[in-house]
């Protein structure tokens, strides 16, 4: 009964690889999230889908492409991973309400941590 | 873009003493959000703040709303071992499909 799960939760590839990170949320939110930590624990956002649609889309190079089958799943794929690809990459949801007003903070699955070599 | 720092950056305290952290904003938030992130696992939510001037507690936090809404505070009292871990404060703009951007976080230590 985990809220936000994510697989794998370590994934160790080699260089030039291309992978997969899945993302699934329970809690019925129609908001989901990637976003990347990096080394020093800067949290940075990724990509944003609300109700299967993308919302937010920061600069990130397009070997990442986020897939949004349903409005319970987020998966992210890379492409050609390079060494500073490694990073702990955490999936999130929420439920937005209507603009203004009160909503809810984010729910965070555990993080999947990538390494590449 | 907006940037959210936050001090200090790290901090040993003994335990049962209480401890102060803030967060500043180069521009101004609507909401702003304390998290904890634990070793290995993803920041939960301890306290959110939607009102310039607020004060909220959860259990032994408490957090403030800058009334310039370009801050925020949060208090911890009489720290326990499991306190331990990184927070961050994090700000939103108005709406719902804004972005939540997160501060630097501070790595909190506590001395048994």
């Amino acid at each position: 009964d985990t809220a936000v799960s994510q697989t794998p939760k370590y994934l160790v590839t080699q260089m030039g690889n291309d992978k997969s990170i899945k993302c699934e949320q329970n809690l019925g939110h129609d908001t989901m999230y990637w976003y990347k930590q990096d080394s020093k624990k800067f949290l940075k956002i990724m990509f944003s889908y609300n109700n299967k649609e993308l919302i937010i889309n920061e600069t990130v190079p397009n070997r990442f492409s986020p897939k949004s089958p349903d409005k319970a799943h987020l998966n992210l794929h890379i492409n050609s991973l390079e060494l500073g690809d490694s990073a702990v990459y955490f999936c999130a949801s929420r439920r937005t309400g209507s603009t203004g007003g009160l909503w809810g903070g984010y729910t965070f699955g555990s993080g999947t941590r990538l390494t590449v070599v | 873009g907006q940037q959210l720092n936050q001090s200090p950056q790290s901090m040993f305290i003994q335990e049962g003493e209480d401890v102060s952290m803030n967060c500043t904003s180069s521009s101004i938030f609507n909401t702003w959000l304390w998290y904890k992130q634990d070793p290995g696992e993803g920041p939960v939510l301890l306290i959110a703040l939607y009102k310039a001037g607020e004060l909220t507690s959860n259990g032994r936090l408490t957090a403030q709303f800058g009334i310039t809404r370009k801050d925020s505070f949060l208090n911890i009292s009489a720290s326990i071992p499991s306190d331990v871990g990184i927070y961050f404060c994090a700000g939103q703009l108005a709406g719902g499909y804004q972005k939540v951007t997160f501060g630097t976080g501070t790595k909190l230590q506590v001395i048994p």
